[in-house]
């Protein structure tokens, strides 16, 4: 199965400060069709974890442009700008590449 | 509007059987694949294993000993079987589109 190490576990940044994520695959994502099917979601407190961004680096519906994500291969980051307090919570990256599909380990975002 | 929702037993008891179902709505089940992510209390999620638009299913490796999921697409509903439950079983079970997420079924393995 495909491995995804998520760097750093956690994260403390300040209210208006930048957070990157790292997600680095055990083997390449890129698809026998070229597509990356890489993707990024949020687990806020207490909720189901929601959508950010698919396919590397594009913003599911309803995301504000302060996610970005990047990346090629086994090398993928999440950016997030402009940090706010409704950011908070547990970011996963999860690969569909291949099956089975797999999660990575997570990384809390928290305040400074 | 996609929505999905959970419904099953809070409690089961070691070596039971869990079921769980997923009605949804929203979107047709042979359009779309629907799958089953566990997450244990203060831990990562964990894919459990998926069923597609056509039918076909996929599991997880370390689960497809003991794990079964089906539909019956006239009621938009997925169902999740998994057999010889133990502690180390419980977790949120969420059913989800992966773009698209239930509220959870929160079960506890305990006698």
């Amino acid at each position: 199965d495909v491995v995804l190490t998520q760097t750093p576990v956690s994260l403390l940044i300040s209210l208006g400060g930048q957070a990157s994520i790292s997600c680095r695959s055990s083997q390449s994502l890129v698809h026998s069709n070229g597509n990356t099917y890489l993707h990024w979601y949020l687990q806020k407190p207490g909720q189901s974890p929601q959508l950010l961004i698919y396919q590397v680096s594009n913003r599911f519906s309803g995301i504000p442009d302060r996610f970005s994500g990047s990346g090629s291969g086994t090398d993928f980051t999440l950016k997030i700008s402009r940090v706010e307090p409704e950011d908070l919570g547990v970011y996963y990256c999860l690969q569909r590449t291949h099956n089975p599909p797999t999660f990575g380990g997570g990384t809390k975002l928290e305040l400074k | 509007q996609v929505q999905l929702k959970e419904s099953g037993p809070g409690l089961v008891q070691p070596s039971q059987t869990l079921s769980l179902t997923c009605t949804v709505s929203g979107f047709s089940l042979t359009s779309y694949d629907v799958h089953w992510v566990r997450q244990p209390p203060g831990k990562g999620l964990e894919w459990m294993g998926g069923i597609w638009g056509d039918g076909s299913t996929a599991y997880n490796s370390a689960l497809k000993s003991r794990l079964s999921i089906s539909r019956d697409t006239s009621k938009s509903q997925v169902f999740l079987k998994m057999n010889s439950l133990q502690t180390e079983d419980t977790a949120i079970y969420f059913c989800t589109r992966l773009d698209a997420w239930g509220q959870g079924a929160s079960v506890t393995v305990s006698s």
